[in-house]
C-alpha cells in the first residue's frame, strides 16, 4: 500500500483565497483524521470521520473551515476565505480500529497564506 | 483538562549514548499511549503503542514504559545513532467517551551528534 496520500504537498496562496487540501486514506481504514501542526500550538486534531461520517469536529477553528468525506477513499479540508494565521502543516491520518489501533500519517500539506 | 507534557523540549547527545525521553499526562485513565517519530518535513511514524494494561513495549533499540498511577511514560533509546535524530512525540488516547481522539505532547527534538 502507498500509505496515506495528501495533495498538494505545498500551497502558497493569498489571503482571502479558497484553499482545498486532499487526502486519500489507506485502503480498508475506516477512520480518517485531519490535524494541524504549528510551532505555537503543536499538533491539533481538527476533525475525524468514521465510515465517512464526521464524528468530532470540535477542533475545527471556525466556520471558515469545512471537511468532507464523500467516500471511503477521499476526503477534503477546505478553508474559505483563508487568512495568514491559517499557515501551518496540515496532516491527514487514517486507522483501522482495534486493540492495537495505530494512526498512519500522510506527509502533510505545508500551507502558507500571504 | 487532559494534557500531555514532554520534557525536555530539545536534547542533544553524542552518538552511542543511551537516553530517556519523558512524557507525562494529567488524567491517568488512559486507553493507550503511543510514541511517534517525526522527521523534518515529514509526517509522523508510530514507533510503539502501549495498552493501559501493559507496562512496556520493546522494538529493537527502543523501549517504552508506562506507569499509569504516576501519569508517566518514558522512551528509552539504547546506543543512539545520528539517524535517530528527529522529533519524538507521545500521544494519549482516552476511553471510548472521547472517541478516537489522540492528545499529543509538544515533542522532544533529539539531535544525536556523530
Amino acid at each position: 500500500d502507498a500509505g496515506v496520500i495528501q495533495s498538494p504537498r505545498h500551497e502558497v496562496t493569498e489571503m482571502g483565497q479558497e484553499v482545498t487540501l486532499r487526502c486519500k486514506p489507506i485502503s480498508g481504514h475506516d477512520y480518517l483524521f485531519w490535524y494541524r501542526q504549528t510551532m505555537m500550538r503543536g499538533l491539533e486534531l481538527l476533525i475525524y470521520f468514521n465510515n465517512n461520517v464526521p464524528i468530532d469536529d470540535s477542533g475545527m477553528p471556525e466556520d471558515r473551515f469545512s471537511a468532507k468525506m464523500p467516500n471511503a477513499s477521499f476526503s477534503t479540508l477546505k478553508i474559505q476565505p483563508s487568512e495568514p494565521r491559517d499557515s501551518a502543516v496540515y496532516f491527514c491520518a487514517s486507522s483501522f480500529p482495534g486493540e492495537y489501533e495505530t494512526q498512519y500519517f500522510g506527509p502533510g500539506t505545508r500551507l502558507l497564506v500571504l | 483538562k487532559q494534557e500531555v507534557t514532554q520534557i525536555p523540549a530539545a536534547l542533544s547527545v553524542p552518538e552511542g549514548e543511551n537516553l530517556v525521553l519523558n512524557c507525562s499526562f494529567t488524567d491517568s485513565a488512559i486507553y493507550n499511549l503511543q510514541w511517534f517519530r517525526q522527521d523534518p518535513g515529514k509526517g509522523l511514524t508510530s514507533l510503539l503503542l502501549i495498552q493501559s494494561s501493559q507496562r512496556e513495549q520493546t522494538s529493537g533499540r527502543l523501549n517504552a514504559s508506562l506507569d499509569k498511577s504516576s501519569g508517566r511514560s518514558t522512551l528509552y533509546i539504547a546506543a543512539s545513532q545520528p539517524g535517530d535524530s528527529a522529533t519524538y512525540l507521545c500521544a494519549v488516547k482516552y476511553p471510548e467517551t472521547s472517541g478516537s481522539r489522540l492528545t499529543f505532547g509538544e515533542g522532544t527534538q533529539l539531535t544525536v551528534n556523530p
